[in-house]
């Protein structure tokens, strides 16, 4: 079935450094969402991204969708404490039924 | 703002008991789900539900699994059997329209359960 892989699983930076993390799918998405799961929490919608080449931003928060529809990124310009926690991209599979990938855990060093 | 509610946070079990975890969607959402995250890994889709019915299942849905919305109001997952690797937090979540795949699914704060 359909599946997004995400990378990296884990990404340790200091504060005020950038951060990425990419969403891939091995078939065309009509679209993605992001979600931010803090530590101890549920995850928590941040974004959607419907049309090729998307690209959407929140304050230091930048979501792109690719041109084929097939991979996503999101990055995060000079992180913050309040950013840490494991962040998923999810993508809907044949049924229309969000399929989450294995996020992608941030920490931020003070 | 509306959210989605779950109770117990925490249950803790014998292997081989059967448990019941809870949730009260949002109150005009259509389509519900439920999630399994075992600690520190993804979240996997177990099943989604609309209208009285399960919609889709997963692999991990199997037998021992079971949901329903007995009331209109409480949204249920019963396994029959705890096994110690159903040891996760379980997410409910909803989302509001049939065009579900475009719309944000809210999530429930979880029920921990613990398989002894």
């Amino acid at each position: 079935g359909q599946q997004v892989m995400q990378i990296p699983q884990y990404q340790h930076v200091q504060e005020g450094e950038d951060f990425t993390t990419y969403c891939n799918s091995s078939t065309t998405l009509s679209n993605i969402q992001w979600y931010k799961q803090r530590p101890g929490g549920h995850p928590v919608f941040l974004i959607q991204l419907v049309k090729s080449g998307e690209v959407k931003k929140q304050k230091r928060l930048t979501f792109q969708f690719g041109e084929a529809k097939k991979n996503s990124s999101l990055h995060i310009t000079a992180t913050q404490t309040t950013d840490v926690g494991t962040y998923f991209c999810a993508g809907p599979n044949n049924n229309n039924d969000m399929r989450f990938g294995a996020g992608t855990r941030l920490t931020v060093k003070p | 703002e509306p959210e989605v509610t779950q109770t117990p946070s925490h249950q803790v079990t014998q292997m081989g008991q059967e448990v019941i975890l809870r949730c009260v969607p949002i109150s005009n959402h259509l389509y519900f789900y439920w999630y399994r995250q075992i600690l520190g890994q993804k979240v996997e889709f177990l099943v989604s539900f609309y209208n009285n019915e399960i919609s889709e299942k997963s692999e991990i849905f199997d037998d021992q699994f079971s949901v329903e919305r007995p009331d209109g109001s409480n949204f249920t997952l019963k396994i029959r059997s705890t096994k110690l690797e159903d040891s996760a937090m379980y997410f409910c979540a909803t989302t509001r329209s049939l065009m579900r795949a475009y719309n944000e699914q809210f999530f429930g704060p979880g029920t921990r359960l613990t398989v002894l």
